[in-house]
Parts: structure tokens; sequence; C-alpha cells
């Protein structure tokens, strides 16, 4: 069955640098695939969709791809704030038909220090 | 908009115990899901439903039961908590199973 692997240890920033987050997936290339934000004690917010024909998307700061090939999407926050601090998700369905549930990778945590 | 909204937000049960996570939004979302959440685990999907009349199982279904007798509301029903049930509870809507999904605040529930 499909399964999602992100890294669970913590990521560390310096203000203003890029932060690169890594979803990996391990069978088939999804249709799509989904990151969502999440602060403690909330609800994921969702940032981004991207498709399987789409190899990126962006949106403000934010930048996400996607490699079939490599199994692999990468999320990138450009110029990050200690407000970008936060879990960030990855889901996909974990099928290709359309009736597939969607299901959530563990996240990483990201800390951007001034 | 209130958007999804999720009672009660903290619950304490005793083993045996049954009780009902309420969800429901405002959007006239057709997909619904709950997830639960629980410490290196990351969400995992309980039960979801693509209409008002259809529910179907998720990873992590037993003990858990769910109906959707309106657009609106998701009712999630613990029928016999039992310890490894504490987590965090999301109820999630989005307008078809492939669009973004929208989160409530969760429901943390602690069985002892």
């Amino acid at each position: 069955s499909q399964k999602i692997e992100q890294n669970s240890e913590a990521l560390n920033i310096q203000e203003g640098k890029t932060a690169t987050l890594t979803c990996n997936y391990t069978n088939y290339s999804p249709a799509y695939l989904q990151w969502y934000r999440q602060d403690p004690g909330r609800g994921p917010v969702f940032l981004l969709l991207i498709r399987e024909n789409e190899k990126e998307k962006r949106k403000e700061r934010l930048k996400v791809t996607f490699d079939t090939t490599l199994k692999q999407s990468l999320f990138h926050i450009t110029a990050s704030q200690p407000a970008d601090s936060a879990t960030y998700l990855c889901a996909l369905p974990s099928g290709y038909s359309s009736a597939s549930k969607i299901i959530f990778g563990s996240g990483t945590r990201l800390s951007i220090r001034p | 908009n209130a958007g999804v909204t999720q009672t009660p937000k903290f619950q304490v049960l005793k083993t045996g115990q049954s009780m009902t996570l309420q969800c429901a939004q405002d959007m006239n979302h057709e997909y619904m899901s709950w997830y639960r959440q629980d410490p290196g685990m990351g969400l995992r999907l309980i039960h979801y439903s693509v209409g008002a009349g259809i529910t179907d199982q998720g990873e992590v279904p037993n003990g858990y039961n769910v109906s959707r007798s309106t657009t609106e509301d998701f009712p999630l029903r613990l029928l016999s908590a039992a310890p490894s049930q504490t987590s965090v509870y999301f109820c999630a809507s989005s307008y078809s199973r492939s669009n973004e999904q929208y989160f409530g605040p969760g429901t943390r529930l602690t069985v002892t």
C-alpha cells in the first residue's frame, strides 16, 4: 500500500534562508499531492495542491515541486520568517482511482530562528 | 461562514463510556472525514463520507461509528471508549475528495 515518508526530525533554519521540506511516497505516483500547515493545538490549513502533470507550483513565497521519477515532492519557503515556524504535512490519495482515500504524512516540524 | 466546527473541544471519558463528537460545516461540502492525530503518527483517517447517506471506512475505523443524515453534519460515535482512543480528533470537509480540505479546531479526548 502507498506510504508517505516525511523527515520526522525538526528542521531549523536561519531567518531569510530558504527552507526545503521533503515528501517521499513509496508506490505509484498519485494524481495529485497536497501540502498543509499545522500550528500547535490547531487543525491543518491547506497551502498548495500540485497535480501529476505539473512540475512546479508557486504561491507567494511558497513553491512545490513534484518529481514522479524520484517519487518525491519538495516544499520550499523562500525568505523564511519566524512566523513560518510550524509543522508541514503532505497528503495524497492512497490509490490512483478517484475513490481513493487521502492519507497524510506524519509531518516535518520547521523552526525559523531570528 | 463558520467553516468547520467541532464540539466539544476537550473531553475526558472513563473506559467503557460512549460519546459522540460533533462536526458541522456550512460550506455545502459533499466530502467530510474524521481523522485522529497521535504524536509521531500523523493524521489517520477513521471514516469518511462522500455525501448525505453515504459513509465508508478509513484506515482505523474499529471502535467508531459515523452517520451522515444531512450535508452539514457528520458526527463520530465512540461505542465503548478505550485508553487507545486517547487522541486529538479532527473533522474536515471539502468540495470533493480531491479538493483542499478544511479542518475543524479539533477535539482532545482522554480515556482513563
